[in-house]
């Protein structure tokens, strides 16, 4: 365990569904992250919150929609997707700028 | 833009074997760079980091890197090789926003 817990571990769903990715951090971090790990891709960064506030959407499609109700826990959540955004999803958090990010163990999404 | 490359996609070693892996990256800036593994199956964890100070870092399980400003470079290394090395390792800088910009990682295979 690292601290950072991603629910769930794996997720089929299909195109027309809607689903929701939860992150969730005790580490008393005030910053959390969504990124996209794809095969032969550097990680993509895709949402920051500070503070429980955006601060960076990184370009991310709409059919993406992030939501952090207070600084423990970050939600992404999805509908109709494409299969293209099959990918493993990686929340991270961290205390500030001076350290490093403390990732989860991710979600791996199947868009089918 | 900022990036980090690693040049190494795929980089086979038998065990004992010393390793190098490779990273540039392109920031003009006081640089942050941190070096992270994710063991198959397993969250991405951090080996190393720089802030400042000895451009020699050591780490976890006998990993080190040294930073070259004049290369703009952040190599990782290892002496000796374990089968238990074997993973995928991240290189990352931290950007101009303060969020991590990661190469595209090196898939490290050691033979026993």
């Amino acid at each position: 365990e690292t601290g950072v817990t991603q629910t769930p571990r794996h997720l089929v769903m299909g195109m027309t569904n809607k689903k929701s990715l939860k992150c969730e951090q005790h580490l008393g971090h005030n910053a959390m992250y969504w990124y996209k790990q794809s095969a032969k891709k550097p990680l993509e960064l895709m949402f920051v919150y500070n503070f429980k506030e955006q601060t960076e959407n990184n370009s991310v499609p709409s059919r993406f929609s992030p939501e952090c109700p207070n600084s423990s826990h970050l939600f992404l959540h999805l509908h109709t997707l494409q299969p293209e955004d099959s990918a493993l999803y990686l929340c991270a958090s961290s205390q500030d700028s001076n350290y490093g990010y403390t990732f989860g163990s991710g979600t791996r999404l199947t868009v089918v | 833009a900022q990036s980090v490359s690693q040049h190494n996609h795929h980089v086979i070693l038998s065990e004992a074997a010393s390793l190098e892996l490779g990273c540039n990256y392109s920031y003009g800036g006081t640089v942050n760079l941190f070096w992270y593994v994710q063991y198959p199956g397993q969250h991405l964890q951090l080996l190393l980091k720089y802030f400042s100070g000895d451009p020699l870092v050591k780490g976890i399980k006998g990993f080190e890197a040294e930073f070259i400003k004049s290369k703009f470079s952040f190599n990782l290394r290892k002496p000796s090789v374990q089968w238990s090395d074997t993973a995928e390792y991240f290189c990352a800088v931290r950007g101009s926003q303060g969020n991590l910009i990661f190469g595209k990682g090196t898939k490290l295979s050691v033979k026993p």
